[in-house]
């Protein structure tokens, strides 16, 4: 079964910068993975940041920012503000199927 | 504006069936493969199934192959989920959402609100 895997929940101060991270069981992430990232705050559904590992959506602030980091997918904030504490959710495809990731919570403290 | 939104959900029997409809508006429907994705209580979001702009191809995640069914009406521009043989794990918020292009593998973007599936006796 295919797992993919991200921080838990991480902490990052107003202002700041902070990296989350999408690993896959199966090996490195690749582009042939398309990257997708989403952020859901408590009683909203999903909103859609970054797809194809770094493109933007329309609504997409200029803070987020999407890329290959190592053997995983990464998203980072840059300039962190108050209103992006949530909980953040990879998408990988898999030749088939899409699996998410276990959802990292960011709490901006 | 794009626009989605979900109906159908409610409280089913185990061994039951429901179907679960999604209302697209603002967009050229038949053009953008589309996707289900459910969240059960307190949990993160598993991908449910997905269906290419031509409703001829779909794809199922395993907890669901064999039992639910996606399709869509291009004309009518709704998308739907029939689940049958429901079990108390299939209680969710049930989402659909517009596939980012015609390849539902490019991820998606535009999303409902949701409609909530309850499976009890």
């Amino acid at each position: 079964q295919t797992v993919v895997t991200q921080e838990p929940s991480l902490t990052v101060s107003p202002g700041g910068t902070v990296t989350l991270t999408c690993a896959s069981s199966t090996g490195a992430v690749t582009s042939g993975f398309y990257p997708n990232w989403f952020q859901q705050k408590p009683g909203q559904a999903p909103r859609a940041l970054i797809y194809s590992i770094s493109k933007k959506h329309s609504w997409t602030p200029a803070r987020f920012s999407g890329s290959l980091l190592g053997d995983k997918a990464a998203l980072t904030l840059s300039g962190v503000q108050p209103e992006d504490e949530a909980e953040y959710y990879c998408l990988l495809y898999y030749g088939g199927a899409l699996v998410f990731g276990g959802g990292t919570k960011l709490t901006v403290l | 504006e794009e626009q989605l939104v979900e109906s159908g959900g409610g409280l089913a029997q185990p061994g039951g069936s429901l179907r679960l409809s999604c209302a697209a508006s603002g967009f050229t429907f038949k053009t953008y493969a589309m996707t289900w994705v459910r969240q059960a209580p307190g949990k993160g979001l598993e991908w449910v199934s997905s269906i290419s702009g031509s409703g001829s191809s779909t794809y199922y995640g395993d907890s669901v192959k064999g039992r639910f069914t996606i399709s869509r009406d291009n004309s009518g521009n709704t998308l739907y989920l029939q689940m049958n043989s429901l079990r108390d794990e299939d209680t969710a918020i049930y989402y659909c959402a517009k596939g980012e292009s015609g390849n539902y593998f490019y991820g998606m973007d535009v999303w409902g609100q949701g409609t909530t599936v309850i499976v009890s006796s």
